[in-house]
């Protein structure tokens, strides 16, 4: 069974860089499959901020491209989530999960984790 | 840019059926696989239809998705509704430059 967890700091003042990783058990990221990070502001819908293959292909968000990056480590089966200068509008829940690819569902996810931008 | 719109709040009785659109802003939203997520309060999203029309597997067949390339629009439909069917539902697709989007959300109320 495919397990996602998220992990990072829950608070980051602004102007920093928010750091998340995603910790995949149950399936080997190097095998394949599409690894991709949502978030959702308190209250609000999801929002895609980017995504990767396991070939390293990355995609994101064009509102988001320029503070954006991700990665994926396969030697510790995890991939990562880097969002520089942020501000009180990046305070949300962040989701990792995983799928089949662009074109079908995110199959897996974490359960979530909450990162509040303040000072 | 590509959007997805949704009614922000649906409601319906116990027993009766709802059905959840989810319109393309532009281009042929049936040229590509629709999603739909449920979601529960505090906690992660999960697939009800994936592929315009697929369920996965635990998925009741009360789900039920379409594409209606008149009105470029998919659709979620929820047969014979339960308490427990209440949630946030989510459309999801993406565009040609292989960017994922999201609808904005439908609140089901089953009252």
């Amino acid at each position: 069974q495919v397990q996602l967890q998220e992990s990072g700091p829950g608070l980051v003042k602004p102007s920093e860089t928010l750091s998340l990783t995603c910790a995949v058990s149950g399936y080997s990221i190097s095998s394949g499959y599409y690894w991709g990070w949502i978030r959702q502001p308190p209250g609000k819908g999801l929002e895609w901020i980017g995504s990767i293959y396991h070939s390293g292909s990355t995609y994101y968000n064009p509102s988001l491209k320029s503070r954006v990056t991700i990665s994926v480590d396969t030697s510790k089966n995890q991939f990562s989530l880097k969002l520089s200068s942020v501000t009180a509008a990046d305070t949300a829940v962040y989701y990792c999960a995983g799928g089949g690819g662009v074109t079908t569902n995110f199959d897996y996810w974490g359960q979530g984790t909450l990162v509040t931008v303040s000072s | 840019n590509f959007m997805l719109t949704q009614p922000h709040s649906v409601s319906e009785s116990p027993g009766k059926t709802v059905t959840i659109s989810c319109t393309g802003s532009s281009g042929s939203i049936a040229s590509n696989y629709v999603q739909w997520y449920q979601q529960r309060p505090g906690s992660a999203p999960t697939t009800v239809i994936y592929e315009d029309n697929q369920r996965p597997s635990g998925v009741p067949d009360r789900f039920s998705g379409s594409i209606d390339s008149s009105s470029n629009s998919a659709s979620l439909t929820i047969s014979g509704l339960k308490t427990e069917d209440e949630a946030d539902y989510y459309c999801q697709s993406y565009d040609s430059s292989n960017f994922v989007v999201f609808g904005g959300g439908t609140k089901l109320t089953v009252l």
